[in-house]
């Protein structure tokens, strides 16, 4: 089955700088590659996702890449501000209509005055 | 608010008992998903149904079960509980079965005692 990873496990900035989360995943078939935010005692929100169709996808403060190739892909949030502090979740899902959403073991982002 | 319903909110039980936790879907998502996420393992998906039939499954544990009806909740029921089984267990629906957006619930927060 599909595993996903990601790093760093906790992430410590200064607001205005950028955070930069990355996973890796092993299936092939997977597909969809959303990032989720997960306040404390809140639900996950998506805040962005992605398809193996695209390399790239911007929206405003956040930015995720993906490499097909090398099996990864990267979160990019600039201008951090205190409210981006949470818990950020990558996940994998392939494709079909068995679309489980394979998780990885989330970044505690950490944005300082 | 995702437009995911979850009830109870939380739940305190002995161990061996027996629980139901119920969802309800965003009006016309089809697909229904359960997650577990507890300290140690993160968020692990358990299963998904798509209108009525039961589509993916993930590590869940024989003794729990879950059924999707024909107005579309879901309810995971969950037996001979452990002190392990202690978690937040969330719900997630989409609007059909292919890899997409899935909202959240507020989840159920189990304690075992």
């Amino acid at each position: 089955g599909e595993n996903v990873e990601q790093h760093p496990s906790t992430l410590s900035v200064q607001e205005g700088d950028s955070a930069v989360i990355k996973c890796t995943y092993s299936d092939s078939a997977s597909n969809y590659f959303p990032w989720y935010k997960q306040e404390l005692g809140k639900r996950p929100q998506l805040i962005i996702d992605i398809r193996s169709n695209v390399g790239e996808k911007k929206d405003q403060r956040i930015a995720v890449t993906l490499n097909k190739t090398a099996k990864h892909f990267s979160l990019h949030i600039t201008e951090t501000q205190p409210e981006d502090s949470a818990v950020y979740f990558c996940a994998a899902s392939p494709t079909g209509t068995a679309s489980k959403l394979t998780f990885g073991t989330g970044t505690r982002l950490q944005v300082t005055l | 608010d995702s437009g995911v319903t979850q009830t109870p909110k939380h739940l305190i039980t002995a161990t061996g008992q027996r629980v139901t936790l119920r969802c309800s879907p965003r009006s016309g998502d089809l697909s229904v998903y359960w997650y577990q996420q507890s300290l140690d393992q993160g968020l692990q998906f358990l299963i998904q149904y798509y209108n009525g039939e039961e589509r993916a499954k993930g590590n869940i544990l024989e003794r729990f079960s879950a059924q999707q009806f024909p107005d579309l909740h879901s309810e995971l029921n969950l037996s001979s509980l452990e002190l392990g089984d202690s978690a937040l267990y969330f719900c997630a629906s989409s609007t059909a079965g292919g890899p997409r957006e899935q909202f959240f619930g507020p989840g159920t927060r189990l304690t075992v005692l």
